[in-house]
């Protein structure tokens, strides 16, 4: 069982570039979440989803962006990228049991360097 | 709105005694959940324990456990017999009731020493 798996691990980009970190789970988990962590500041919500085609904003959605297709897959986009987006990015998802909503499982993490 | 507050940025304990991480929130809610994160270096957040507010028991996990006082909207985590392998970021988080979005502290290292 994968769990929550993103892709790349570590990237490196210039200033104005774009790309896609991508997040994807094997366990029909409804909802899934983007994460931001700085140092000294914990991780921030970027983007989260409560199910395919239904997308919405964080604490710190400036400068992403997201969509939702299928229940696997949750992408996130930076336009142009800038340096204050120098951080490690989380995916996380979890799923509803009834009226309980499970605990978050994480992703490894990517690190994102921008120059 | 929430928030989480962690006020030791880093703390050290001796392999086999206890240590207590401390963490606050503030929320109008009455229902909600909280949790203990921990995220060793190699990055990866694993889930230490969780507490669901409306239930009054401290939860336990082996060598885990918490000390919940809603009232105070305090939320410590001990952990007892310290090892070698419990050296990492330690994060506690909210969550309300219906939402999978997480609130984080802003985290507490912890040292531990042979």
């Amino acid at each position: 069982n994968a769990g929550v798996t993103q892709t790349p691990k570590f990237q490196v980009l210039k200033t104005g570039q774009s790309m896609t970190l991508q997040c994807a789970q094997d366990m029909n988990h409804e909802y899934m979440s983007w994460y931001r962590q700085d140092p000294g500041m914990g991780l921030r919500l970027i983007h989260y989803s409560v199910g395919a085609g239904i997308t919405d904003q964080g604490e710190v959605p400036n400068g992403y962006n997201v969509s939702r297709s299928t229940t696997e897959d949750f992408p996130l986009r930076l336009l142009s990228a800038a340096p204050s987006q120098t951080s490690v990015y989380f995916c996380a998802s979890s799923y509803s049991s009834g009226t309980i909503l499970t605990e978050a499982f994480f992703g490894q993490g990517t690190r994102l360097t921008v120059v | 709105a929430q928030t989480v507050t962690q006020s030791q940025p880093e703390m050290s304990v001796q392999e086999a005694e206890t240590v207590t991480l401390s963490c606050t929130y503030d929320t109008s809610e009455s229902d909600y959940y909280l949790f203990w994160y921990k995220q060793p270096p190699s990055r990866q957040m694993i889930l230490v324990i969780r507490q669901e507010a409306y239930k009054q028991q401290n939860a336990t996990e082996n060598r885990f456990s918490v000390n919940f006082q809603k009232a105070a909207k305090s939320f410590s985590l001990k952990i007892s017999d310290s090892q070698l392998g419990d050296a990492a970021m330690y994060f506690c988080a909210y969550r309300s009731v219906n939402t999978d979005k997480l609130i984080f502290g802003t985290g507490t290292r912890l040292q531990v020493f042979p």
